[in-house]
C-alpha cells in the first residue's frame, strides 16, 4: 500500500511568490495535517483537516492556508513567500484522532527553498 | 514559547549500550506523548507513545518512562544498534479544541558507534 505521498519533492520560489503543495493521504485516512520543519528543528504544526473541515490551526500567519478535498487529499497554500518560509513541509495522515489511539503517518515532505 | 524541551541535542552511544533522551513539557493539558524517529530525507515515523495514566510503556527495545508530577518523559533504547542512528523527536498533544496538532521538541541526533 502507498504511504502518504507529497508533491513536488523539491521546489524553488522567489520572495513574494505563492506556492501550492499537495498531499495524498493513505487510502482510508480522513485526517490530514501539515507541519513545517526548519533545518535542525522539530516539525511545527500548521493545520489539521478532518472530513474536509479545519480542526486545528497552529501559530502561523494568514499567508498560510489549506483545504481538503472530497477524496481527502489536501493542498497547502502559502502567499507572499518570505525567505523564512524555506523549510521542509510535511503532510501527515491518520484514520482518526491520534489521541484516541490512531497512528499518524508522515510523508517524506516537500523541500521549499525561497530565494 | 517552547512547550516541549528536549535534551540532549546530540548523543553518541556505543553499540549495545542504552540510549536515553529526555523531554519536559509545560502544558498540563497535554495527554498524549509520542516519540518519533526521523532518518535523513524522510518524514518522522512513530516509534512509541504513552498517555499520562501510565508510568512506563515498553515495545521491543524501546521504553518510555513518564513522570506526571515532574512533567517529564524519556525514551530509553536498549541494546542500541548502528541502525538506530537517526534524529529522535519527543512530542505532545492535547491542548484541547478537538485538534490533534503535535508540539515537537527540537530533536536529538543519535549516533550509535559500532
Amino acid at each position: 500500500d502507498a504511504g502518504v505521498t507529497q508533491s513536488p519533492t523539491h521546489l524553488i520560489k522567489t520572495r513574494g511568490q505563492h506556492v501550492t503543495l499537495r498531499c495524498s493521504p493513505i487510502s482510508g485516512h480522513k485526517s490530514v495535517s501539515w507541519y513545517q520543519q526548519v533545518l535542525g528543528q522539530g516539525p511545527q504544526f500548521i493545520f489539521q483537516y478532518y472530513e474536509k473541515e479545519e480542526r486545528g490551526r497552529g501559530n502561523f500567519p494568514d499567508r498560510f492556508s489549506a483545504r481538503q478535498f472530497p477524496n481527502y487529499s489536501s493542498e497547502l497554500n502559502v502567499n507572499a513567500l518570505l525567505l523564512g518560509d524555506s523549510a521542509l513541509y510535511l503532510c501527515a495522515s491518520s484514520s482518526g484522532s491520534i489521541r484516541l489511539g490512531e497512528k499518524l503517518f508522515f510523508g517524506s515532505g516537500t523541500q521549499l527553498s525561497v530565494l | 514559547q517552547q512547550q516541549v524541551k528536549q535534551s540532549p541535542q546530540s548523543l553518541i552511544v556505543q553499540k549495545g549500550g542504552i540510549s536515553i533522551i529526555n523531554c519536559a513539557y509545560e502544558n498540563t493539558a497535554f495527554d498524549y506523548f509520542p516519540w518519533y524517529q526521523q532518518f535523513p530525507g524522510k518524514g518522522p515515523a512513530l516509534l512509541i507513545a504513552i498517555r499520562p495514566d501510565v508510568s512506563e510503556k515498553k515495545e521491543g527495545r524501546f521504553t518510555i518512562s513518564f513522570n506526571k508530577s515532574a512533567k517529564q518523559f524519556s525514551l530509553h533504547i536498549m541494546d542500541s544498534q548502528p541502525g538506530d542512528s537517526a534524529t529522535y523527536f519527543c512530542a505532545a498533544s492535547g491542548s484541547g479544541g478537538g485538534a490533534d496538532g503535535l508540539t515537537f521538541g527540537k530533536g536529538t541526533h543519535l549516533i550509535i558507534q559500532p
